[in-house]
């Protein structure tokens, strides 16, 4: 069964607008998620890592007032998409490192269409 | 700095062929190595990784990999494909001492019945 869940599946929203995306490990407590991005047709890139109580830790070139990562419990952490664009209509997953440490589980990943 | 290579964007094999997806690294320590496949709108799936011991891996859905220290490879191989085989499939790289996950630009492979 899925490890990790992601909600919404899908999003529309207006530009300007913000929208929320969830991620909830299932099986373990996790103290860190990463987020990924991707565009149609390329890799994953990288976000941030969330980390449970704590600032999440961006990758170089991303905006972090943009891409607000909350990661409350140490099984949900949330990315909002504050006053959205065009340009960031992409799919949005996250992921978790399981108990064994050397495992990462991707969740089922969330597409945002930004009119 | 970790870096992945998947020098094939697409890899096209005949139904119940041996099939071999290329995956090279470059890590500065020890390599945790990884595949995942991804099917159309869908988030990634675990299929099998390296971390240390034997060199010949296997996973889910009848795939295996093989860990080439000297050529800094981990090839994705399975004996007989299936058309259900057909997605996206990324090689990834974590290095020992880091969390994330660096990923290959990915390989499509189709497989034709």
């Amino acid at each position: 069964g899925a490890v990790v869940s992601q909600h919404p599946s899908w999003v529309i929203c207006k530009s300007g607008t913000s929208v929320k995306i969830e991620c909830r490990s299932l099986d373990f407590q996790a103290t860190t998620m990463f987020w990924y991005r991707q565009f149609p047709k390329q890799s994953l890139m990288l976000m941030a890592t969330s980390n449970e109580g704590s600032k999440a830790t961006y990758e170089q070139g991303v905006e972090k007032d943009k891409f607000l990562i909350n990661h409350a419990s140490l099984t949900l952490s949330t990315l909002t998409v504050t006053s959205a664009h065009p340009e960031d209509s992409s799919f949005y997953i996250c992921s978790v490192r399981g108990n064994s440490g050397n495992t990462i589980y991707f969740g089922e990943g969330s597409w945002l269409t930004v009119v | 700095a970790q870096s992945v290579a998947q020098p094939e964007d697409q890899v096209n094999v005949a139904e119940g062929n041996p099939l071999t997806v290329k995956c090279t690294y470059s890590v500065s320590g020890n390599p945790y190595l990884f595949w995942y496949v991804q099917y159309p709108n869908r988030g990634l799936q675990f299929l099998l990784k390296y971390i240390t011991g034997d060199n010949l891996v296997k996973g889910s859905y009848g795939f295996e990999a093989e860990f080439n220290k000297s050529q800094t490879s981990f090839h994705l191989k399975k004996p007989s494909a299936l058309v259900s085989d057909s997605a996206l499939y990324f090689c990834a790289v974590r290095d020992g001492k880091a969390d994330k996950l660096i990923f290959g630009t990915g390989t499509r492979l189709q497989v034709f019945p």
